[in-house]
């Protein structure tokens, strides 16, 4: 079966720096999706990827499927106190019927 | 904005009682989901449904469990009988065509709470 596998699992930034999360999956991707969850609330669809190299933005952030279709990272630029919650990647199924995910990645962003 | 919204928030139950978790998805979304997420864990895939009936569902969705569609706007999950390792975050989603390449939009979820 398909696993994502997240890193960091936290991080911890001052405001105004980059980062980067990285989502790694066992196979290959037909659509990569970044969600974002403040703890204990629901899932806020961020961007969904499907070509290889493909790359959007949103605002102050960035996701980008790599040509290979196995990883995908997500960019955030100067980043602000709104940014902090957690970042969940999630990817079709073998089916395309349902969403895996993975473990998420915790960002606080101080300030 | 049109959102997915879920009742109760929270839901504190008795082990062995019966509850129901209530949804209303994106008015023009066909397909829809319930996920659940135990605390500290990964966000896990429940059910499917689509056209009145379930088009898949994962080893956790076992005969406890079951989903209704009853009128136009309304999508349920019922547990016949709770067990304390239900407590978790339960998810219903959304989306406008089936899941490949399409972005399933999220309720806030409920909390359920099984003592």
């Amino acid at each position: 079966s398909q696993e994502l596998e997240q890193s960091p699992q936290s991080l911890i930034v001052q405001e105004g720096k980059n980062l980067t999360i990285n989502c790694t999956s066992s196979k290959t991707l037909y659509g990569l999706y970044w969600y974002k969850q403040k703890y204990g609330e629901g899932l806020i669809f961020l961007m969904m990827l499907q070509k290889g190299g493909e790359e959007k933005s949103h605002e102050k952030i960035t996701a980008k499927l790599d040509e290979k279709k196995q990883q995908s990272s997500l960019h955030i630029t100067a980043s602000q106190p709104s940014h902090a919650g957690i970042y969940l990647c999630g990817a079709d199924n073998q089916a395309g019927t349902a969403l895996i995910f993975g473990k998420g990645t915790t960002l606080s962003v101080s300030s | 904005e049109p959102e997915v919204t879920q009742t109760p928030s929270h839901q504190v139950t008795q082990m062995g009682q019966e509850v129901i978790l209530r949804c209303v998805p994106i008015s023009n979304h066909l397909y829809f989901y319930w996920y659940r997420q135990i605390l500290g864990q990964k966000v896990e895939f429940l059910v499917s449904f689509y056209n009145n009936e379930i088009s898949e569902k994962s080893e956790i969705f076992d005969d406890q469990f079951s989903v209704e569609r009853p009128d136009g706007s309304n999508f349920t999950l019922k547990i016949r009988s709770t067990k304390l390792e239900d407590s978790a975050m339960y998810f219903c989603a959304s989306s406008e065509g089936g899941q490949g390449g399409t972005e399933a939009f999220f309720g806030q979820g409920t909390r359920l709470t099984v003592v």
